[in-house]
């Protein structure tokens, strides 16, 4: 069974920093692209941040551009996102989710984990 | 960049009743357009992929059609637990991948 499960979410000054992980199983994680999605409260869904299978290209939505960094571990069949210089407006659940290649689709996602940046 | 609008914001749509939800697109996508389905407090749930084709376990009751700027995402008969927020998203023209603000499936 695909599990995504991503931890690392939390309460986070402006300003602040925050690494976002996600464990994956039940998959050969090594050969998806993985992508990163946020969803402010209430809001829709906005998509952050890419990086393919062997981590070796990376993109991301032009309001983030800087401030995230996406990377992986396929040892570790693990993801992240770094999340630097946090505003207010980053606040959101933040899903990883499993594309199904370059310029796809997302068949399976996490749970979320909230974000919250106050103070 | 090409966006997604979605329409209606909120469809009210009775048990059993057939519901058609609208994404247009500002440049053609061809057919790399998703559906997914969002409940409270869950993650988006993949529904349609390549415009019409159903992900696994999908019941039937849920089609796609579409392709270029226009789609439709469009289920039969509503049960219960339909009742839920519908995302499309483009992937033809990519990054950044992007979603539709959503459409709200409610109780009438």
């Amino acid at each position: 069974e695909v599990q995504l499960v991503e931890s690392g979410g939390g309460l986070v000054q402006p300003g602040g920093s925050l690494r976002l992980s996600c464990a994956a199983s039940g998959f050969t994680f090594n050969t998806y692209s993985m992508n990163w999605v946020r969803q402010a409260p209430g809001k829709g869904l906005e998509w952050l941040s890419y990086i393919a299978s062997d981590g070796s290209i990376t993109y991301y939505a032009d309001s983030v551009k800087g401030r995230l960094t996406i990377s992986r571990d396929n040892a570790k069949n693990s993801m992240y996102l770094q999340m630097n210089s946090l505003r207010a407006e980053d606040t959101a659940v933040y899903y990883c989710a499993r594309y199904r290649g370059s310029g796809s689709y997302g068949d399976y996602w996490g749970q979320g984990t909230l974000v919250i940046v106050s103070s | 960049e090409i966006v997604t609008t979605q329409s209606p914001a909120t469809l009210s749509v009775s048990p059993g009743e057939r519901a058609t939800l609208s994404c247009r697109a500002s440049q053609s996508v061809s057919s790399n357009l998703a559906w997914y389905q969002q409940k409270p407090g869950q993650p988006p749930r993949l529904l349609i992929y390549g415009a019409s084709t159903r992900a696994t376990g999908i019941p039937a009751r849920f089609s796609g059609s579409g392709s270029g700027t226009e789609f439709t995402l469009t289920i039969s008969s509503l049960q219960s637990e339909d009742f839920a927020v519908y995302y499309c998203q483009q992937y033809d023209n990519w990054p950044p991948y992007t979603f539709g603000q959503g459409t709200k499936v409610e109780i009438k």
